[in-house]
């Protein structure tokens, strides 16, 4: 079966703009989790849908959002976007959340902000 | 910040020699992960372990979980040089869809 797909692989934008990057999960996946991934944190969790609605948020400030669809593909969105904000964005797909059950991730988002 | 150590940071070994690296965390578990990432794409789950279990395997692959200790340790056996990668324990966090990475243990494999 298909894997987990971002959209798009790599990214540059300017400091002040938004970003919307998407997530297409395994077929018949609910859940949807995100993650940020710098060298200095590390792998850090965004925020996690389970059927269109958000579960669990991480310790990210509000310019950092997510939707997930009816069919369970997922986005985030960044606005306002400063330099730290350049990162490795990670997207996870699994049956029931992540925590308990296998993770299935994508290949990731580069995201650059000049 | 994560919570989680993992050691060593990096580790570089011969092919065919076995890898260890080691896991601890700071509160109680349901299950700990182990993920391998290869130089910056997405992350690979290898084992997952619940907190009722010692030890399980994969191939290759060993892990071990001290619940008593807060620490979970990976093996690899007779090392590739496509085990070059990085390696990464995660915890659950008690909330649903949350995992709790480690900093990650680099390593190289030469052959």
């Amino acid at each position: 079966k298909a894997g987990v797909t971002q959209t798009p692989r790599y990214l540059i934008k300017t400091r002040g703009q938004q970003v919307t990057l998407s997530c297409s999960p395994i077929s018949g996946h609910r859940s949807v989790s995100w993650y940020q991934q710098t060298p200095g944190q590390g792998l850090q969790f965004l925020f996690e849908y389970f059927s269109e609605t958000q579960r669990n948020k991480g310790n990210f400030p509000g310019r950092f959002s997510g939707r997930q669809f009816s069919n369970s593909r997922s986005e985030m969105n960044v606005s306002t976007l400063e330099l730290g904000d350049s990162a490795l964005y990670l997207c996870a797909s699994s049956l029931g959340g992540g925590g308990n059950t296998e993770a299935f991730f994508g290949q990731g988002t580069r995201l650059t902000v000049v | 910040s994560q919570q989680g150590e993992e050691d060593p940071q990096a580790l570089s070994i011969q092919e065919g020699e076995n890898a260890t690296m080691n896991c601890s965390y700071k509160t109680s578990i349901n299950n700990l992960q182990w993920y391998r990432q290869n130089s910056g794409r997405g992350l690979v789950h290898l084992i997952l372990i619940r907190s009722n279990e010692r030890e399980k395997h994969s191939g290759r692959l060993r892990v071990t979980l001290d619940t008593s200790k807060k620490s979970s340790s990976l093996l690899i056996t007779a090392s590739r040089a496509a085990d070059t990668a990085s390696y990464f324990c995660a915890r659950d966090s008690g909330n649903t869809g949350k995992l709790i990475f480690g900093q990650g243990t680099t390593l190289q494999v030469k052959p």
